[in-house]
């Protein structure tokens, strides 16, 4: 079964960071572009991030600077690092897979939550 | 940046009725890179439609897209009681970005 397992969410202060990480199985996961999207309780999707299969990345104004997606191939899996995190950044991240060569994302995970507080 | 507009916020219909979803994008979507997924409260979104009529793997029939440029629809022909939710549309082409959603409610 093709499947995305989020997992690294939880509370953290505002400047804090955090590393979530995604886990990825049945499918050949060096072989496909992987993204982050997230989305704020009761609000809509935005995209937070992308990794090609070469490894280029791609970032929305909005984290750029902050975050740094990556991959490891060996081990089936897609990490986001977040730095200087802030009230805004609070959401539930999803990792999903795009599907070639249309560029949609056909299979996203089950997300994890991410809760900026004092 | 590209800005999805989708409309109308909020669709009030009983099942057995057609759904037309409007996704208005501020400059032309190259190559009809827009997407149309379905969200259920507590899961993840769901692949519906690609490349703007493409239905993806296991969609009914009943769901269809269509538009170019910068004006897309996605219609539902009949409506059951498991697609009462909320949908979203994607664009690719550039960056990407997402409409603010549609939710669709029983009436």
């Amino acid at each position: 079964e093709v499947q995305l397992v989020e997992s690294g969410g939880g509370l953290v202060q505002p400047g804090g960071s955090l590393r979530l990480s995604c886990a990825a199985s049945g499918f050949t996961f060096s072989s496909y572009d992987m993204h982050w999207v997230r989305q704020a309780t009761g609000k809509g999707l935005e995209w937070v991030s992308a990794i090609g299969t070469a490894g280029d990345t791609y970032y929305p104004g909005s984290v750029k600077g902050r975050f740094t997606i990556s991959r490891e191939n060996a081990k089936n899996s897609l990490y986001l690092q977040m730095n200087s995190l802030r009230a805004g950044d609070t959401a539930v991240y999803y990792c999903a897979r795009v599907i070639m060569p249309t560029g949609a994302f056909d299979i996203w995970g089950q997300g994890t939550m991410v809760t900026v507080s004092s | 940046e590209i800005v999805l507009t989708q409309s109308p916020g909020t669709l009030s219909l009983s099942p057995g009725e057609r759904a037309t979803l409007s996704c208005r994008a501020s400059q032309s979507v190259s190559s009809s890179y827009l997407a149309w997924y379905q969200q259920k409260p507590g899961q993840a979104p769901r692949l519906l439609i690609y490349g703007a009529s493409s239905r993806a793997t296991g969609i009914p029939d009943r769901f269809s897209g269509s538009g170019s440029g910068t004006d897309f629809t996605l219609t539902i022909s009949r409506l059951e009681p498991e697609d009462f939710a909320v949908y979203y549309c994607q664009q690719y082409g550039s960056s990407r970005t997402f409409g603010q959603g549609t939710k669709l409610e029983i009436k």
